[in-house]
């Protein structure tokens, strides 16, 4: 079975900073792998997706993430935050031929003023 | 083009009582999948529906079930609501069982 570790529960980030968000899966087989993002009493907005291919994938709103197979990582960073940024990232990781998505316990990123 | 829709946002019901969440899937798209959220985690795989029929099930007991209709929208149906179904119940659906999932808002359950 796969499994999805976000090791950071909450980072606190000045606005204009760089930001990386972590995310390691642990699978047998071949994955693919998503970033969600939730904000407040909301549902989930893809962020971006590798299925494969390049491993720098880039998504919505300037962020990016790298696959790293032999790291098993797919960290998300955005080179300067907004105050619009504030919100839950959750990593998802995704087996081909299997229906169902396994998500972290999510990233909240606070953005400091 | 529609996105994915839940009804309704929000909703209270009392432990015991059964409950039926409804989602709209995104134009085009053939499969549905259901998650809980719980405050503070990440949602959990349901089960999935494609063309009707249930594609795959997550550690959910037997009282969580669903349907598919013809025109692809769905239901998820809880009984005997316990207080640990209190959460945001998330829909979402794609192209087919294994592509990209776009969700919906979420409905929001409380049981008290």
């Amino acid at each position: 079975a796969q499994s999805v570790t976000q090791l950071d529960s909450q980072v606190p980030v000045f606005e204009e900073a760089p930001v990386e968000l972590r995310c390691n899966y642990s699978s047998s087989v071949s994955v693919y792998l998503f970033w969600y993002v939730q904000y407040p009493n909301q549902g989930l907005q893809l962020l971006l997706k590798y299925l494969s291919g390049s491993t720098l994938v880039k998504g919505i709103n300037g962020f990016e993430a790298e696959f790293n197979k032999s790291q098993t990582s797919f960290h998300l960073r955005k080179p300067s935050v907004h105050i619009s940024d504030t919100a839950e990232y959750f990593c998802a990781v995704g087996i081909f031929g299997n229906e169902k998505l396994t998500f972290g316990t999510g990233t909240r990123l606070t953005i400091i003023p | 083009e529609t996105g994915v829709t839940q009804s309704p946002t929000h909703l209270i019901k009392t432990r015991g009582q059964q409950v039926t969440l409804r989602c709209s899937s995104q134009s085009g798209h053939n499969t549905v999948s259901w998650y809980q959220q719980a405050l503070g985690q990440g949602p959990q795989f349901i089960f999935q529906y494609y063309r009707e029929e249930e594609n795959g099930r997550g550690n959910f007991p037997p009282r969580f079930s669903g349907l598919q209709f013809p025109n692809y929208s769905s239901e998820l149906n809880v009984n005997a609501l316990e207080l640990d179904d209190s959460a945001l119940y998330l829909c979402a659906s794609s192209l087919t069982q294994a592509d990209t999932q776009y969700f919906g808002p979420g409905t929001r359950l409380t049981v008290l």
